[in-house]
């Protein structure tokens, strides 16, 4: 069964400093799909990255990172020189294209950033 | 255009009480979702429509009734809820369900239900 692990419930910076938030995975799958989501307090979740397991180049989006890194299972999300906008709770997501799920997303249970200035 | 627009934003209704929440999408999304999430929790799926039929269903009570009237609007018919239905309700698009791929969902901004 696919599993997500967020293992950061709450995580508290200053503005301007650097944050990674974790992401480890499970799937028996060799086929799957990695999602990040970031819901800030007005609730809407937006979508911010997919990533497929067949690629495991790294992903720069202006001051957004990941790291994909199927060795570990990991799929980890940084933020270079936070700011008070990115306060929000990030979700991590997982799902399995040929499981009986039928595509489903697996959610992390999601780590609250908060960025203080 | 990433958009998907829910009415109302917030709902308080009775346990008599029947209330629908609306989804629309101009995406030429072909997929359709709604999701419930508890407070500090992570979304949980409670219905998908795939092409205007309902695929799958996540043993949800049946005073939820899902209805898809057309490629851009998904419906949630509420009626009899209990206090512990209370929660945010989402509603999310994608552009399809493939075998071989899962598509990216784009979530509206959500009603918060309040079941008194």
């Amino acid at each position: 069964a696919q599993k997500v692990t967020q293992a950061q419930t709450e995580i508290s910076v200053v503005e301007k400093e650097d944050v990674t938030l974790d992401c480890v995975y499970e799937t028996r799958d060799t086929t799957y799909y990695l999602f990040w989501y970031k819901q800030p307090p007005s609730g809407e979740l937006v979508f911010l990255i997919r990533r497929n397991s067949f690629d495991e180049q790294n992903e720069i989006s202006g001051r957004y990172s990941w790291n994909f890194q199927k060795s570990t299972s990991s799929f980890n999300f940084t933020i270079t020189a936070s700011q008070v906008v990115d306060s929000a709770v990030y979700f991590c997501a997982l799902s399995e294209p040929y499981s009986g799920s039928a595509r489903q997303l697996t959610f992390g249970s999601g780590t609250q950033l908060t960025v203080l200035p | 255009d990433t958009e998907v627009t829910q009415t109302p934003k917030h709902l308080v209704m009775g346990m008599t009480n029947k209330k629908s929440l609306k989804c629309e999408q101009h995406m030429g999304h072909r997929a359709m979702y709604w999701y419930k999430q508890k407070a500090k929790k992570p979304p949980e799926l409670m219905f998908v429509y795939s092409y205007e039929k309902l695929s799958i269903n996540e043993s949800v009570p049946s005073r939820f009734s899902p209805e898809c009237p057309n490629s851009s609007l998904l419906n949630l018919h509420l009626h009899a809820l209990q206090p512990e239905d209370s929660a945010l309700y989402l509603c999310a698009s994608s552009q399809g369900q493939a075998i071989q791929t899962t598509y990216e969902q784009y979530f509206g901004p959500g009603t918060r239900l309040t079941v008194t």
